[in-house]
């Protein structure tokens, strides 16, 4: 099993440019998980999708969209890159509600100049 | 809302050293609390966790116990090697949705 798999593992952009993140797992879980990882801040969630079709808002929202495009995939989308959303970004899933344990990507660095 | 409040590091340890990296959160009820380790390059793995009240976690040697008293989580390790070189979270879920992390010690073990 892959587990949890996210592309790309590294991208530059320039501010105002957009992009997609993707994610998916082969897991069969029914929950799956946006973060940033910023410096000295631990990790902090964008988005979360307890089941396929739905998604919600987590800490720190702006700026970004999601998908769940099926079980399987959870894509993260910036329409338009801002220096402040420089950061390391992960995936995760887990089989149930409430967060048990959550399994996590190798994360995607991107930086926007 | 819930916080988690972890020691700032780097921790620097010599190999067979003995580790202990506090933990303490702020929270309303009876969270579930959690230890995370992310190696470099990696995204985060679970380590332990424990999920009422005096429970103990374990997991490669490492061990943390619930302490509701006093509000804390300490991950202990009696022994530590240079593989254990790596960044730990301290987190809590408090029967919703989300993860509330800490923010991450960084552990180096010089052999």
């Amino acid at each position: 099993n892959a587990g949890v798999t996210q592309t790309p593992k590294f991208q530059v952009l320039k501010t105002g440019q957009s992009m997609t993140l993707q994610c998916a797992q082969d897991m069969n879980h029914n929950s799956m998980y946006w973060y940033r990882q910023d410096p000295g801040m631990g990790l902090r969630l964008i988005y979360y999708s307890a089941s396929e079709g739905t998604t919600d808002k987590g800490e720190v929202p702006n700026g970004y969209n999601v998908s769940r495009l099926n079980k399987r995939e959870f894509s993260l989308r910036l329409e338009s890159a801002a220096p402040s959303q420089t950061s390391v970004y992960f995936c995760a899933s887990s089989a149930i509600l409430p967060a048990n344990e959550q399994f996590f990507g190798p994360g995607t660095r991107l930086t926007v100049l | 809302g819930d916080s988690v409040t972890q020691m700032e590091g780097p921790v620097t340890l010599s190999e067979e050293a003995f580790l202990t990296i506090n933990c303490t959160y702020t929270a309303t009820g009876y969270p579930s609390l959690f230890w995370y380790v992310q190696y470099p390059g990696e995204g985060l793995q679970l380590l332990l966790k424990a999920t009422k009240a005096d429970d103990k976690g374990s997991n490669k040697g490492f061990e943390a116990t619930y302490r509701k008293e006093t509000t804390s989580f300490h991950l202990e390790k009696g022994s530590v090697q240079v593989s254990d070189s790596a960044v730990y979270f301290c987190a809590l879920n408090n029967a919703g949705n989300m993860l509330t992390f800490g923010g991450g010690t960084r552990l180096m073990v010089k052999p």
